[in-house]
């Protein structure tokens, strides 16, 4: 069975904390690893990782996938209040499905 | 931001009830997509498009059908309600044709089945 799998399932931090989400997965016919980010409403795209070893970065943010080791983090670094969110991990397969994660939970307070 | 809309945006209906969810995108793409999302589960896939009047089945799709007979319009229909049906659906798209996995997400329908 295809799966994705998230940890931690919740995070809380200080803000100027950094970060690591982890993510596994277990999908046939993998294509790519996918980041989203659900702040209160509809999930938004962060990062899609193909190659395992490139890191993918986008301001304090960066991500990793590791094939051989079938996973992927996610890093933030100097972490804000508006990092809060729900952090979704997502395995693409066949054609053009995704499979998520139940996602990582990060609080971050002042 | 991609245009999509989710209509209506929350339903309250009674169990035994037909509901139909519309998704409607302004982007032409090819490939649509029907998820719920519920504590502790993610967001699984409940049915999916690939062209107008190509659709099948995803992971949870048992009590729900879709139609899809136009480009721009998916429609997620539940024949008869139940309460294990009380979920957010998001509808998502995606250009496919060799696009690795990247969706774009409506901003959810909230449904609530008493």
């Amino acid at each position: 069975e295809d799966k994705v799998v998230q940890s931690p399932l919740s995070l809380v931090v200080h803000e100027g904390d950094t970060v690591t989400l982890n993510c596994s997965y277990e999908v046939t016919n993998f294509r790519s690893l996918l980041w989203y980010k659900q702040e209160k409403k509809a999930p938004t795209f962060l990062f899609m990782l193909t190659s395992s070893g490139i890191e993918k970065k986008s301001g304090r943010l960066s991500s990793i996938l590791d094939k051989k080791e079938l996973s992927s983090i996610l890093n933030i670094t100097a972490t804000q209040t508006g990092d809060s969110a729900i952090y979704l991990c997502a395995a693409s397969y066949n054609t053009d499905k995704l499979i998520f994660g139940t996602g990582t939970r990060l609080q971050v307070f002042p | 931001d991609a245009g999509i809309t989710q209509s209506p945006r929350h339903k309250v209906t009674e169990t035994g009830t037909p509901v139909t969810l519309r998704c409607h995108q302004t982007e032409n793409h090819r490939y649509m997509y029907w998820y719920r999302q519920d504590p502790g589960h993610g967001l699984r896939l409940i049915h999916y498009s690939y062209g107008v009047k190509d659709t099948d089945k995803g992971e949870v799709s048992d009590g729900y059908s879709v139609s899809r007979s136009k480009t721009e319009d998916f429609l997620l229909t539940l024949e008869s309600a139940t309460s294990s049906q009380t979920s957010v659906y998001f509808c998502a798209i995606s250009p496919g044709a060799g696009n690795t996995g990247e969706l774009f997400f409506g901003e959810g329908s909230r449904l609530t089945v008493l």
